[in-house]
């Protein structure tokens, strides 16, 4: 079946515009993921979905990002005012359910550049 | 969450087994030893996970002694298709809930 999918694979913006950033997940899964990874560095977590509601945000690193999962399946993480430190692959990832959270099945991510 | 500690990188040749330690002091009785793999340009993967002894899969080996403060991935065989950054993680997963990524291990298999 298909994976998880992500649009756009990559997007250059400029300093202070706002980007959206779309994750698909697998069918079924209903927890749902964003991390976001610097270069040479391991995935680093930002929210969780459990259905439509963010169960765990802890991870946002300011109020310029944003999340939703309005039906429960597509999720957009939203950046306002990007900063060139926001410039960094944007993976998603979901799972089964939240029992199988320990199994994530990634997307190829987003690679943002903010100018 | 449970701190891990793995080196950065490794070198190896097609063919020989590969053996990753992850090192976890402080892991928790509800803690499971987890590992994924990233290649270039692509989201992690799954590889396995443990509790405790001995796990296998169609990929790798996870071995974990009786105290558990350490874990070592086994990789038979490797080919070049292996080369990639192994993670690995702790933590209780049975609530749900984020992975704790670390920097990982690059392994480069040379021919």
């Amino acid at each position: 079946g298909a994976g998880v999918s992500q649009t756009p694979s990559n997007k250059v913006t400029e300093k202070g515009k706002y980007v959206e950033l779309r994750c698909d997940p697998i069918s079924g899964h209903t927890a749902l993921y964003w991390y976001r990874q610097s270069l040479g560095q391991g995935p680093e977590f930002l929210i969780y979905f459990q259905g439509t509601g963010a169960a765990d945000d802890s991870g946002l690193p300011n109020d310029r990002f944003f999340a939703v999962r309005p039906e429960g399946s597509v999720s957009t993480l939203k950046i306002q005012r990007t900063e060139r430190g926001d410039s960094a692959v944007y993976l998603c990832a979901s799972s089964l359910d939240p029992v199988s959270s320990y199994e994530q099945y990634f997307g190829p991510g987003t690679r943002l550049t903010v100018t | 969450l449970a701190k891990t500690t793995q080196p950065i990188s490794m070198d190896s040749y097609e063919g020989q087994e590969v053996n990753i330690t992850c090192s976890h002091n402080n892991i928790a009785t509800n803690d499971y030893i987890t590992w994924y793999q990233q290649f270039p340009s692509q989201g992690p993967r799954f590889i396995i996970q443990g509790y405790k002894t001995k796990v296998t899969n169609e990929v790798a080996s996870l071995f974990i002694p009786a105290d558990r403060k350490s874990s070592t991935l086994s990789l038979p065989r490797v080919s070049l298709s292996d080369t990639a950054v192994y993670y690995c993680l702790v933590g209780d997963y049975n609530q749900g809930g984020k992975l704790i990524f670390g920097q990982g291990t690059e392994l480069s298999v040379k021919p």
